[in-house]
C-alpha cells in the first residue's frame, strides 16, 4: 500500500516549457486534489475531482489542467510554464470523512 | 472568499513547555477542522481533527474548538525539539468535494 505517489519530485522547465505531473493513489479513493505551496505559504487548491471524468476547478486553476480518467490517477498538466508557477506541488486524495492522505510533493522551477 | 488566518511565527517555546497555536476561519458554516503538521521539505501530515465544541485530545496534542467565536486551536503539551515544524490549519466548509481551505500555518521553534 504506496499512498499517494507523485511524479516526478524535482523539475526544472524553461519558460513556455509543458509538462505534466503524475499523481496515483492505491486507496479507492474518490476524492482527489492538487495544491501548490509557495515559500512561506499555505496550500492553495488549483484542481479537484470526486471520482473518475468529474474534475472541478479550485481557487487558482489558470495555466493548468487536469483529467481523470481512473479512480487511481489524477494528473496535473502544465501549458506554457510561466515563472509565477514555480512552486511545490502537492497531491492529496480521501475516501470521505477524514483529512488527506498527501503526496511527497513535485518541486518544480520555471526559468 | 472564505479565509483561514494564522499567526505566522515563529513561536518560540523551551522544551517541555505548552505551545499554544491560534487559527481564525471566516465561513460560519464550516463543518471540520483539521491539524496538519509539515517538516521543511516535506508534505503536511494530519495530526489531528475536530469536528465538534469543545476539546479533543490524542497524546500531547489537544485541539479546541469555538464555532460561536470561529476558532480552532491547538496545544502541544510536553513540547519536543522534534515538534519544530510548521502547523496548517485546514477548515472543511459547506461546499461539495470534501475541499480543505488552509491557513498559511504557524512555525514553531522548540528550544532544547
Amino acid at each position: 500500500n504506496a499512498g499517494v505517489t507523485q511524479t516526478p519530485k524535482f523539475r526544472i522547465l524553461k519558460i513556455g516549457q509543458s509538462m505534466t505531473l503524475q499523481c496515483t493513489q492505491d486507496m479507492n479513493h474518490n476524492y482527489m486534489y492538487w495544491y501548490r505551496q509557495d515559500p512561506g505559504m499555505g496550500l492553495k487548491l488549483i484542481y479537484y475531482s470526486v471520482g473518475a471524468g468529474i474534475t472541478d476547478k479550485g481557487e487558482v486553476p489558470n495555466g493548468y489542467n487536469v483529467s481523470r480518467s481512473t479512480t487511481e490517477d489524477f494528473p496535473l498538466r502544465l501549458e506554457l510554464a510561466a515563472p509565477s508557477q514555480t512552486s511545490v506541488y502537492f497531491c492529496a486524495s480521501i475516501n470521505q470523512g477524514s483529512g488527506y492522505t498527501f503526496g511527497s510533493g513535485t518541486r518544480l522551477t520555471v526559468v | 472568499q472564505k479565509e483561514v488566518e494564522q499567526n505566522s511565527g515563529p513561536l518560540s517555546v523551551p522544551e517541555g513547555a505548552i505551545a499554544s497555536l491560534n487559527c481564525t476561519y471566516s465561513d460560519r458554516g464550516s463543518q471540520s477542522f483539521f491539524w496538519y503538521r509539515q517538516y521543511s521539505g516535506k508534505s503536511p501530515e494530519l495530526i489531528m481533527f475536530i469536528y465538534s465544541n469543545g476539546d479533543k485530545e490524542d497524546g500531547r496534542f489537544t485541539a479546541q474548538l469555538n464555532k460561536a467565536s470561529q476558532y480552532v486551536s491547538l496545544l502541544i503539551r510536553d513540547s519536543q525539539p522534534s515538534d519544530s515544524a510548521t502547523y496548517l490549519c485546514a477548515v472543511k466548509g459547506q461546499t461539495a468535494g470534501n475541499k480543505l481551505t488552509f491557513g498559511g500555518g504557524t512555525r514553531v521553534l522548540v528550544k532544547p
